[in-house]
């Protein structure tokens, strides 16, 4: 079966510090992984996905996130953080053949104090 | 090119009633996801609707349901309404043909239910 386990559901950085948002998932088959975006009273806004193709990933708003199969592992980087990047994260985690079902972690919320 | 739309983007009911929830798919998407999001908690698939048919359920009851119509617009009908069923519905959209598992989600319905 498959899962995703977000370690940590509030994470607090200064701005211009280093974001780490960590996952892992479980997975029997090959997957797809993506990680998701939601600010307050929002829904929810893809910042990358990894698809089998490269394993470090790059997304919007100056994120990565690098696929670690040996580890189980898509943890999303931010070299600096700004202000603007509070917000709730969320990995997924979905499967060829999955028909573009998703299964969610249960979110970091991210706050950046000056 | 509009993005996934939903309505009502906040409703309140009462227990024991029911809820009707509605969404229209990205342009050139044909299968729409509905997920529920608890409060501070992911989102958790609900179904998923192609050509018109139930495709896939989450771990739901049967007072959920829902309908896809030609146009790909979809309904998510909540019946004998519980507390518990407070939530953020989400819709999602995406296209079979490209079965990459990347969603696109729509605001959101905020639901109460007192």
């Amino acid at each position: 079966a498959q899962s995703v386990t977000q370690l940590g559901s509030h994470v607090s950085v200064s701005e211009g510090a280093l974001v780490l948002l960590r996952c892992n998932y479980s997975s029997s088959v090959p997957p797809y992984l993506f990680w998701y975006v939601q600010y307050p009273n929002q829904g929810l806004q893809l910042l990358l996905k990894y698809t089998s193709a490269a394993t470090l990933v790059k997304g919007i708003n100056g994120f990565e996130a690098e696929f670690k199969k040996s580890e189980t592992s898509f943890h999303l980087t931010k070299p600096s953080a700004h202000m603007s990047d509070a917000a709730e994260y969320f990995c997924a985690v979905s499967f060829s053949g999955g028909y573009n079902k998703l299964i969610f972690g249960a979110g970091t919320r991210l706050a950046v104090h000056p | 090119d509009a993005g996934v739309t939903q309505s009502p983007t906040h409703l309140i009911k009462t227990r024991g009633q029911q809820v009707t929830l509605r969404c229209s798919p990205k342009s050139g998407h044909d299968t729409v996801s509905w997920y529920q999001q608890a409060l501070g908690q992911g989102p958790q698939f609900i179904f998923q609707y192609y050509e018109e048919e139930e495709r896939q359920r989450g771990n739901f009851p049967d007072r959920f349901s829902g309908h896809q119509f030609p146009n790909y617009s979809s309904e998510l009908n909540v019946n004998a309404l519980l507390l518990g069923d407070s939530a953020l519905y989400l819709c999602a959209s995406s296209s079979m043909d490209r079965n990459t598992g990347e969603l696109f989600f729509g605001e959101g319905s905020r639901l109460t239910v007192l």
